[in-house]
């Protein structure tokens, strides 16, 4: 069964600091990874993807990929009060375009200290 | 461009009774795929239509049914309610040249 592990938090970060958020996956035939923001009682929001090993930037959020590892990580530079939220990471298929479904972990709940 | 639209935003249902969803993809986007969200099992995928076929689906009762429409509006059921199917229940739509998902507002679904 494809799983995909997160830390619930809450994690507690201070404005302006960096915010690292991590997790593992079991099924090493995803190929596409999926970071997403979903505040109370809203629907989740696409902060960035990954496909490749390595990092991928994009503003103030880098995506990071370890394949071997099985480990997928965002971090958030200069964090700000508005980034308190749940971060919930997805894992793809090995189909692609969506029909395989994401695997979704329980998200890890993050708190920035003004 | 218009996001995902789901109808309704907020259900009450009593069990026993059914309920249908509606959502409507972002414009040119084939591929709907539908969610349940609860506080105890996270966002569990529910099933994907593509060209108003089912291409997968997940770990469900047939309770759960879905269909999808020529212009790629989907519709899902849940017949027979049961209280643990309150939950917030998401629409994703995708596009044909990636994988990524994005998500309409939801329709809040109450059982009492």
């Amino acid at each position: 069964q494809k799983e995909v592990e997160q830390n619930s938090g809450p994690l507690s970060v201070p404005e302006g600091a960096i915010a690292s958020l991590n997790c593992t996956y079991s099924d090493r035939g995803s190929q596409s990874f999926f970071w997403y923001r979903q505040y109370s009682g809203k629907s989740p929001e696409l902060i960035m993807f990954i496909y490749s090993n390595g990092d991928k930037e994009d503003g103030r959020f880098t995506a990071q990929l370890n394949k071997a590892s099985q480990y997928v990580s965002l971090l958030i530079r200069d964090s700000q009060p508005s980034d308190s939220a749940t971060y919930l990471c997805a894992g793809g298929g090995p189909s692609g375009g969506g029909a395989d479904g994401l695997t979704f972990g329980k998200g890890t709940h993050l708190i920035i200290q003004p | 461009k218009a996001g995902v639209t789901q109808t309704p935003r907020y259900l009450i249902k009593t069990r026993g009774q059914q309920v249908t969803l509606s959502c409507s993809p972002i414009s040119g986007h084939r591929s709907v795929s539908w969610y349940q969200q609860t506080p105890g099992q996270g966002l569990q995928f529910l099933f994907e239509y593509f060209s108003e076929t089912q291409r997968n689906k997940g770990n469900f009762p047939g309770r759960f049914s879905g269909r999808q429409f020529s212009n790629s509006r989907s519709e899902m059921n849940v017949s027979t309610l049961e209280l643990g199917d309150s939950a917030l229940y998401l629409c994703a739509s995708t596009g044909t040249s990636s994988d990524t998902q994005y998500f309409g507002p939801g329709t809040r679904l109450t059982v009492l």
